[in-house]
């Protein structure tokens, strides 16, 4: 159980174009997801949180309108990468909490390796 | 505030030998802890966690961690090494029943084994 699955796995996309990565908890509902980003050799940095049905909490440093976040429903958020440069070239993680269950595990999706050329 | 650091960045071993991967923390609170493991161009994985219950927690693959507070520390250790155990490994710390979002990550250790 406690399955995340995100797609694509890995895109390549041209200079100023929209990259959208859907991440979804396959056996279980998350009424919380997160979004990590992962440069080479570096470890996970938090970019939001994302609620289902209200607006995401980003950290700071973090863009709103460049990284938009869309939880949609109880099984899938979405993240964005609008007119995407090649400095948003990196690793995109994203994690969900179990709904049923009150601990801080969080559950990880396997990654999107995002090239921008 | 909470904080991990993980002491080595680079550990090798040979296979068979034994595994130790350390990990301190800094917590204000009763923290929770983890241990992740990363296979390249992979997610994450949990290998195990701690949340206040026995102090010596068994995770998957073989791999156990003891927490000791006095020492603020979670080491991770396995007792012989397999090929397969080749990944990075992270060190998380939050506190429990904190709000949502406040897992910190150390900046990982990358475990070699030789054969």
């Amino acid at each position: 159980g406690a399955v995340v699955s995100q797609h694509p796995s890995w895109v390549i996309c041209k200079s100023g174009t929209s990259v959208k990565i859907e991440c979804r908890s396959l056996d279980f509902q998350a009424t919380t997801m997160f979004w990590y980003r992962q440069f080479p050799k570096q470890s996970l940095m938090l970019m939001a949180t994302s609620n289902e049905g209200s607006k995401a909490t980003y950290e700071q440093g973090v863009e709103k309108d460049k990284f938009l976040i869309n939880h949609a429903s109880l099984t899938l958020s979405t993240l964005t990468v609008t007119s995407a440069h090649p400095e948003d070239s990196s690793f995109y993680i994203c994690s969900a909490r179990d709904r049923r269950v009150s601990t801080d595990t969080q559950y990880f999706g396997p990654g999107t390796r995002l090239t921008v050329l | 505030a909470q904080s991990v650091t993980q002491l080595d960045s680079h550990v090798s071993v040979s296979e068979g030998t034994p595994v130790l991967l350390r990990c301190n923390y800094s917590s204000s609170y009763s923290p929770s802890l983890f241990w992740y493991v990363q296979h390249p161009n992979k997610g994450l994985q949990l290998l195990l966690k701690y949340t206040s219950a026995a102090t010596l927690v068994k995770g998957i693959n073989g791999f156990e961690a003891e927490f000791k507070k006095s020492e603020t520390s979670f080491h991770l250790t396995k007792p012989s090494a397999h090929m397969s155990d080749a990944a990075e490994y992270f060190c998380v710390v939050t506190y429990y029943g904190g709000s949502q979002g406040n897992l910190i990550f150390g900046k990982g250790t990358k475990l070699s084994v030789k054969p």
